[in-house]
């Protein structure tokens, strides 16, 4: 069975950093691209960032190019989304979704974390 | 970019009734790679249709999915109360990024 699980959310000043963590299981976790999306209280969805199984392919928002870096620690079945500099307007419950298979360009999402919450506020 | 428009916004529907949702893109989605999602209040969204009519592993039968070029639809069949819940379709058949549609909430009449 398929498990992701969230954490690392808080609450932030704007201007301020945040590690969110994702710990997966369930399946071969290197063979997979993996995705961070996002959901503003009472909003919709909003695909943040994605990265290949092997880590050297990326995609970013342009809402969060520059400040935010996806990784993924395949040795630990883990994917990470390092947010900087970060703004009210990244207020959120933040997603991570397994892809169906190894190519970010184009894919949805089969498989989602129960999210964790980030609130930039001061 | 592809904006995916939803509509309508929320449909009001008793258990038992069809709904219907429908799911307009700002320009052609190539190869119907379009998907749809079930969010409950509380939860994450859920994988139901992928590829604009492949039922999804586990997604029971009265859900299906149609629709090509620029006009997909999410059908119900037949409203069970666990299906009252927001819906959100998304595109991935262009480059990045792979964008949503707003949702349309079926809520009971």
């Amino acid at each position: 069975e398929v498990q992701l699980l969230e954490s690392g959310g808080g609450l932030v000043q704007p201007g301020g950093s945040l590690r969110l963590s994702c710990a997966a299981s369930g399946f071969t976790f290197s063979s997979y691209a993996m995705s961070w999306v996002r959901q503003a209280p009472g909003k919709g969805l909003e695909w943040v960032s994605a990265i290949s199984g092997s880590g050297g392919s990326t995609y970013y928002a342009d809402s969060v190019k520059g400040r935010f870096t996806i990784s993924r620690d395949n040795s630990k079945n883990t994917l990470y989304l390092q947010m900087n500099s970060l703004r009210a307007e990244d207020t959120a419950v933040y997603y991570c979704a397994k892809d169906p298979y190894d190519y970010i360009w184009g894919s949805y999402r089969s498989y989602w974390g129960q999210g964790t919450l980030v609130t930039v506020s001061s | 970019e592809i904006v995916l428009t939803q509509s309508p916004g929320t449909l009001s529907l008793s258990p038992g009734e069809r709904a219907t949702l429908s799911c307009r893109a700002s320009q052609s989605v190539s190869s119907s790679y379009l998907a749809w999602y079930q969010q409950k209040p509380g939860q994450a969204p859920r994988l139901l249709i992928y590829g604009a009519s492949s039922r999804a592993t586990g997604i029971p039968d009265r859900f299906s999915g149609s629709g090509s070029g620029t006009d997909f639809t999410l059908t119900i069949s037949r409203l069970e109360p666990e299906d009252f819940a927001v819906y959100y379709c998304q595109q991935y058949g262009s480059s990045p990024p792979n964008t949503f549609g707003g949702g349309t909430k079926v809520e009971i009449k």
